[in-house]
């Protein structure tokens, strides 16, 4: 049991290349979540989907696109890299009806 | 915008201290969420209170949680150097499938 897994670890984009960040979960969870970390700050929700075949927008999305392309897998698109988006992304899920969302190691990017 | 205004931004004690944390956020809640995350690593759960709770506690961690000032607190007891970490609240707001995290609060202990 791997719990949430995300790949890659580490990433290095210029400016205007496309990159897609993937996670996967274990857990049979319904829901999966994609946040953004930035030095100094907590967590901003990018986009989230409630259970397969829906995703929603969170506080940050400009910039991304998502796909869950099943129960497991939920991944995350940057169609065209900006330095704003140096960061690092965390992916998460969580079993509706319980309120704990369980996190990934997370993949730190760096767009020049 | 993020709900949750944690305070202090930083705390630095020594081992053995208590360590106290507090939250304030904005909207009504289902439940507050406190998480860890050590440094460079993802976020980990610790404890959940809900909204019609006070008070809980889990080992040396103690939550409480005033809905009436919309603010919550974390207090870890006999603090230890693998409890240097940051700590970030979450609040599960009614009718929402999200959370809502603050900035964190960033514990250093000293041995």
């Amino acid at each position: 049991n791997a719990g949430v897994t995300q790949t890659p670890k580490f990433q290095v984009l210029k400016t205007g290349q496309s990159m897609t960040l993937q996670c996967a979960q274990d857990m049979n969870h319904n829901s999966m979540y994609w946040y953004r970390q930035d030095p100094g700050m907590g967590l901003r929700l990018i986009y989230y989907s409630a259970s397969e075949g829906t995703t929603d927008k969170g506080e940050v999305p400009n910039g991304y696109n998502v796909s869950r392309l099943n129960k497991r897998e939920f991944s995350l698109r940057l169609e065209s890299a900006a330095p704003s988006q140096t960061s690092v992304y965390f992916c998460a899920s969580r079993v509706p009806g319980y309120n704990e969302q369980f996190f990934g190691p997370g993949t730190r990017l760096t767009v020049l | 915008s993020q709900q949750g205004e944690e305070d202090p931004q930083a705390l630095s004690i020594q081992e053995g201290e208590n360590a106290t944390m507090n939250c304030s956020y904005k909207t009504s809640i289902n439940n507050l969420q406190w998480y860890r995350q050590n440094s460079g690593r993802g976020l980990v759960h610790l404890i959940l209170i809900r909204s019609n709770e006070r008070e809980k506690h889990s080992g040396r961690l103690r939550v409480t949680l005033d809905t009436s000032k919309k603010s919550s607190s974390l207090l870890i007891t006999a603090s230890r150097a693998a409890d240097t970490a940051s700590y970030f609240c979450a609040t599960d707001a009614r009718g929402a499938q999200k959370l809502v995290f603050g900035q964190g609060t960033r514990l250093t202990i000293n041995p």
